[in-house]
């Protein structure tokens, strides 16, 4: 694809349900990248992959939060007995692979547990 | 604590002004320093990359500056377009960093 997708785009969960977020990162990009945006800030880094490999899942703000990328190409953050504080829009990027480089955003999948 | 400091209040300008949008760190050393800009309902989009050796960087309507004695990175807009509504977050990098850290965004609105 031309870029990456996520979905669903919108979600609306009961408190205590299960949620899975689905990422399409553009073709070949052996970096991935979940982030968490609350309403009027800045997005908040969660968990990173090289490949399969999740390097880094220090951001994850709980363990209800699992995040995984099997072979290495699409990616799915799950959120177990979700939270009214888990509301918000969770963002998807990739990138070819050297860190400084620019990050390729999806358009988001925005949360609201109700 | 780190820290990333951007223009607390929105920006409203006259279209064909110049923007000016801070970006403040604290407790970073970054190497590079990314500017992205954000539409409502979308993602960010990649505009700028600067590093700590060049002092300005220009794209097109767009120019970065990086102070790294004064911890500060400037994003100017000239002759500004309602099309560049929207909101711009900077996001400092320690040289082996591959996760963004991101300010809270400044939002500008260019009036026609």
């Amino acid at each position: 694809g031309a870029g990456v997708s996520q979905s669903p785009r919108y979600k609306v969960a009961k408190r205590g349900q299960d949620v899975a977020l689905r990422c399409d990162p553009i073709s070949g990009h052996v970096s991935l990248f979940w982030y968490q945006q609350a309403l009027g800030q800045g997005p908040e880094f969660l968990t990173y992959f090289q490949n399969e490999a999740q390097l880094d899942k220090s951001g994850l703000p709980s363990d209800r939060f699992f995040a995984e990328r099997p072979e290495g190409s699409v990616s799915t953050l799950k959120i177990q007995r979700t939270q009214q504080e888990d509301s918000a829009v969770y963002l998807c990027a990739s990138s070819p692979g050297e860190s400084y480089n620019e990050q390729f955003f999806g358009p988001g999948t925005r949360l609201t547990v109700l | 604590s780190q820290k990333i400091e951007q223009n607390s209040e929105a920006l409203n300008i006259q279209e064909g002004k110049t923007a000016t949008l801070t970006c403040n760190y604290t407790n970073y050393s970054p190497a590079y320093l990314q500017w992205y800009r954000q539409d409502p309902g979308r993602g960010p989009v990649f505009l700028l990359l600067i590093r700590e050796n060049e002092k300005e960087k220009r794209k097109e309507r767009l120019k970065v500056t990086f102070d790294t004695t004064l911890k500060q990175s400037l994003f100017h807009i000239t002759a500004s377009q309602p099309a560049d509504s929207a909101t711009y977050l900077c996001a400092p990098l320690d040289s082996n960093d591959y996760k963004l850290s991101f300010g809270a965004g400044t939002t500008v609105t260019v009036r026609a």
